[in-house]
């Protein structure tokens, strides 16, 4: 079946590092990939998504590169801000519209 | 644009009372699902419902029941609480047959048994 896998942290950094957070994916077909983000207390909203293959998805300075040779769908942010402090969860979707797999969650803290 | 409510926001009930969880959207998805969410565990699909009439059971289906009477409303009621279903509690949306579609998700109930 279809698995998601990401790094658990938690991860800290300091405010204006860069951010790498792993996510690889296991899947038949074409799935669709997604990055979501869960502030403090509130429920998940979507960051950004890639529908196929070498497709970069982006929103509010983070980005993701669909990688099918390496099975992998990397966030990363050039420079991170205490607001960027939340969850993120790595998810696919099959290409007929099967239901969501989520990976575990990264919890991020950035420091001032 | 209200998206997808959910009600209550925070429950506490205790053991072996009944209780609904309200999940309404207004986007027109026809697809619908119930998630919880624990520590260290991410998120586990609980049920879901393709359509008005239609529902199924996810991963972790014990305890819960569902129906689809109309395609707004996903209601989920828990028959006889534990302490083993304190939780937060996520609905969400989004289009079916369509793998490019990402989710709506509510803004979460939180539920403790006691």
């Amino acid at each position: 079946g279809n698995s998601v896998t990401q790094m658990e942290g938690p991860v800290t950094l300091s405010e204006e590092a860069f951010l790498t957070i792993n996510c690889t994916y296991t899947a038949t077909g074409y799935p669709s990939l997604f990055w979501y983000v869960q502030y403090p207390g509130e429920g998940l909203q979507l960051l950004l998504k890639a529908t196929k293959a070498d497709d970069k998805g982006s929103n509010k300075g983070f980005e993701a590169t669909y990688r099918k040779e390496t099975t992998s769908f990397h966030l990363e942010k050039g420079s991170v801000q205490v607001s960027d402090s939340a969850v993120y969860f790595c998810a696919l979707r099959g290409n007929y519209g099967q239901n969501f797999v989520f990976g575990p969650g990264t919890r991020l803290s950035v420091l001032p | 644009n209200a998206g997808v409510t959910q009600t209550p926001k925070f429950q506490v009930l205790k053991t072996g009372q009944s209780m609904t969880l309200q999940c309404a959207q207004d986007m027109n998805h026809e697809y619908m699902s119930w998630y919880r969410q624990d520590p260290g565990m991410g998120l586990r699909l609980i049920h879901y419902s393709v359509g008005a009439g239609i529902t199924d059971q996810g991963e972790v289906p014990n305890g819960y029941n569902v129906s689809r009477s109309t395609t707004e409303d996903f209601p989920l009621r828990l028959l006889s609480a534990a302490p083993s279903q304190t939780s937060v509690y996520f609905c969400a949306s989004s289009r079916p047959w369509d793998g490019t579609h990402g989710y709506t998700f509510g803004s979460g109930t939180r539920l403790t048994v006691v």
